[in-house]
């Protein structure tokens, strides 16, 4: 069975400052996608960025960026600049390309230091 | 914004109830799902379904059964609820395609007492 496995339940990130989210999965799958959602206080789950494991290239999305690395198993996700409107739970996820579930780590929730 | 809608926002019920979940979305999608939300933040896949009259159970065992009757509508029953219930249930859809994004409702939080 997949999983995904995200190992800092909690950081913390000066505002303007750069933080990097870490995210390994376990699966025997070559052909599956990778997201990551943001969900603020009380408010929706939102899909953040994503990334199609058959693209060696990093996804981007303005401050934003993937560190996929296939052969590691390992979706790392860098905010940059950090503004205060970052601070939310994110989580990682992994959904096979033949499958419709979509399994979710533990989530590492961020804190914006003013 | 994303139109998926859940209510109630906010339930509190009794041991033994009957309850259902509402969730509805108005983008046609034919992938829905409901997670379980613990207090630690986890998300636990419950149910899922990926079209009209088609449902699976998700990896975490669970009491709920769910419907897909019509494509906008998955609702989410619990035949007497207990205390262990207590949680918050998210609802999701997903549209056709293999990239597609999972689109949230905010939330049901559930307590029964």
């Amino acid at each position: 069975a997949q999983t995904v496995t995200q190992s800092q339940p909690e950081m913390s990130v000066q505002e303007a400052e750069t933080v990097t989210l870490s995210c390994t999965y376990d699966t025997s799958e070559s052909d599956y996608y990778l997201f990551w959602y943001k969900q603020p206080p009380s408010r929706q789950m939102i899909l953040v960025i994503r990334q199609e494991a058959y693209k060696q290239q990093n996804a981007t999305e303005n401050r934003f960026s993937v560190n996929f690395q296939k052969a590691a198993k390992s979706f790392s996700l860098k905010i940059s600049d950090s503004q205060l409107g970052d601070a939310a739970m994110y989580f990682c996820a992994y959904r096979s390309a033949g499958d419709d579930k979509i399994i979710f780590g533990k989530g590492t929730r961020l804190h914006i230091l003013p | 914004e994303a139109d998926i809608y859940q209510t109630p926002r906010y339930l509190v019920i009794g041991t033994g109830k009957k309850i259902t979940l509402e969730c509805s979305q108005t983008m046609g999608h034919d992938k829905m799902y409901w997670y379980q939300q613990d207090p630690g933040m986890e998300l636990h896949l419950i149910h899922y379904s990926y079209g009209v009259n088609s449902t699976e159970k998700g990896d975490l065992s669970s009491e709920s059964t769910v419907s897909r009757i019509r494509t906008e509508h998955f609702p989410l029953t619990l035949e007497s609820a207990r205390p262990s219930h207590t949680s918050q249930y998210l609802c999701a859809s997903r549209g056709w395609g293999a990239f597609t994004e999972a689109f949230f409702g905010q939330g049901t939080r559930l307590t029964v007492v």
